[in-house]
């Protein structure tokens, strides 16, 4: 069975500093990985995705995640934070299989300060 | 140009009552899915059709019942709601296996 887990429910990062928010994920078949980000009351967007081509992936938004097999981690990360980019992360994986249903880490809430 | 779409947006109604949920994706999607977000945040899966055929039913009450007339469409629709049931309902649609998610925007129901 698929699982996620996101350590840290909060993160304050300072504008200008490095934004690093953790998921490791849990899988018995090779994974497709998702960050989704959510601003207050609206629906989730897609920040970036990894479907097994390159392990370094480059999303929307400047953030970019690395997939590390052997640590079955998918960190998301970018390099100088900004206000706008205050929300809520979460962390997804979907298996192979018939169907593609997403199992969600419980979320990162990201807040950048002055 | 609204990729999906559900109304409403929010919904307020007592215990007891029965209402729907509708999502649309002008995608051309094949895959459609239900999620519920709970006061935490907390996203999990409901249901998912595929081309109008239930592929997923995780354990959910027997009180939602969810409907696809056609793979454009999947509606959702609640019997006798509860207190329980308070929470954001999120559509989504996808190509297929592996392929990102597209989410709307979501639908707050709260039981009084």
């Amino acid at each position: 069975a698929q699982s996620v887990t996101q350590l840290g429910s909060h993160v304050s990062v300072s504008e200008g500093a490095l934004v690093l928010l953790r998921c490791n994920y849990s899988s018995s078949v090779p994974p497709y990985l998702f960050w989704y980000v959510q601003y207050p009351n609206q629906g989730l967007q897609l920040l970036l995705k990894y479907t097994s081509a390159a392990t370094l992936v480059k999303g929307i938004n400047g953030f970019e995640a690395e997939f590390k097999k052997s640590e079955t981690s998918f960190h998301l990360t970018k390099p100088s934070a900004h206000m706008s980019d205050a929300a809520e992360y979460f962390c997804a994986v979907s298996e192979s299989g018939t169907a593609s249903k997403l199992t969600f880490g419980t979320g990162t809430r990201l807040q950048v300060t002055l | 140009d609204t990729a999906v779409s559900q109304t409403p947006k929010y919904l307020v109604t007592q215990m007891g009552n029965d209402k729907s949920i509708k999502c649309e994706q002008n995608l051309g999607h094949d895959t459609m899915y239900w999620y519920k977000q709970d006061s935490k945040k907390f996203l999990k899966i409901m249901f998912s059709y595929n081309n109008k055929e239930l592929i997923i039913n995780e354990t959910v009450p027997n009180r939602f019942s969810p409907k696809s007339p056609d793979k454009a469409h999947l509606n959702l629709h609640i019997n006798s709601l509860e207190l329980g049931d308070s929470a954001v309902y999120f559509c989504a649609s996808n190509k297929g296996l592996g392929q990102p998610q597209h989410f709307g925007d979501g639908t707050r129901l709260s039981i009084l």
